[in-house]
């Protein structure tokens, strides 16, 4: 299958303070990427749908001046948490597909544990 | 609005059983369908696709499709301890991925 890769893995901040968190697509072009949070023993939720050069889409509820994301090329995707707080403490989760085909598949980053102190 | 439905368990089966998990979805038009595994604190991870109505066997996973049902089903043979996760449904329309909510899956040595 093909390589997502998301960093870091795990980080820990201060509240207030500003988290970037990465996404790449090693060994294909990824024309689509989703972010996804997840509580814990909760399902995925989608938070948004990036393509590349083009902005991101957002899920109803989720603020998009406080989770800004930028696909800036077909392999690169990052999402900043701005202004942090311990609420925003969650597994933050990369995805990326290709072609955008029905048939295409969908690779997951290994996940980024956001801890706000 | 697209719906994937999955029983949110936990389902329990002893070691060497099969596992059985099942998953609806609300779209007949939905052509493309997925299972993947979640270990606890880990991201997803694909472990089965089937497109077509029928059985689809790789190793000890089979998957089910059946459109006139908008079913689809996973097989696990001979669980094993190690397969205790959570187990995600997908259904791909086009650029949208839908999910359901995961099946936790208990392998009872």
């Amino acid at each position: 299958g093909a390589v997502v890769s998301q960093h870091p893995s795990r980080v820990i901040c201060k509240s207030g303070t500003s988290v970037k968190i990465e996404c790449r697509s090693l060994d294909f072009q990824a024309t689509t990427m989703f972010w996804y949070r997840q509580f814990p023993k909760q399902s995925l939720m989608l938070m948004a749908t990036s393509n590349e050069g083009s902005k991101a889409t957002y899920e109803q509820g989720v603020e998009k001046d406080k989770f800004l994301i930028n696909h800036a090329s077909l392999t690169l995707s990052t999402l900043t948490v701005t202004s942090a707080h311990p609420e925003d403490s969650s597994f933050y989760i990369c995805s990326a597909t290709s072609s955008g085909s029905l048939n295409e598949k969908l690779f997951f980053g290994s996940g980024t544990q956001l801890s706000v102190l | 609005q697209k719906e994937v439905e999955q029983n949110s368990g936990p389902l329990s089966v002893p070691e060497g059983a099969i596992a059985s998990l099942n998953c609806t979805y609300s779209d007949r038009g939905s052509q493309s369908f997925f299972w993947y595994r979640q270990y606890s604190g880990k991201s997803p991870e694909l472990i089965m696709f089937i497109y077509s109505n029928g059985d689809k066997e790789d190793g000890r996973f089979t998957a089910q499709l059946n459109k006139a049902s908008q079913y689809v089903s996973l097989l696990i043979r001979d669980s094993q301890p190690s397969d205790s996760a959570t187990y995600l449904c997908a259904v791909n329309y086009g650029q949208n991925f839908v999910f359901g909510p995961g099946t936790r899956l208990s392998v009872l040595p």
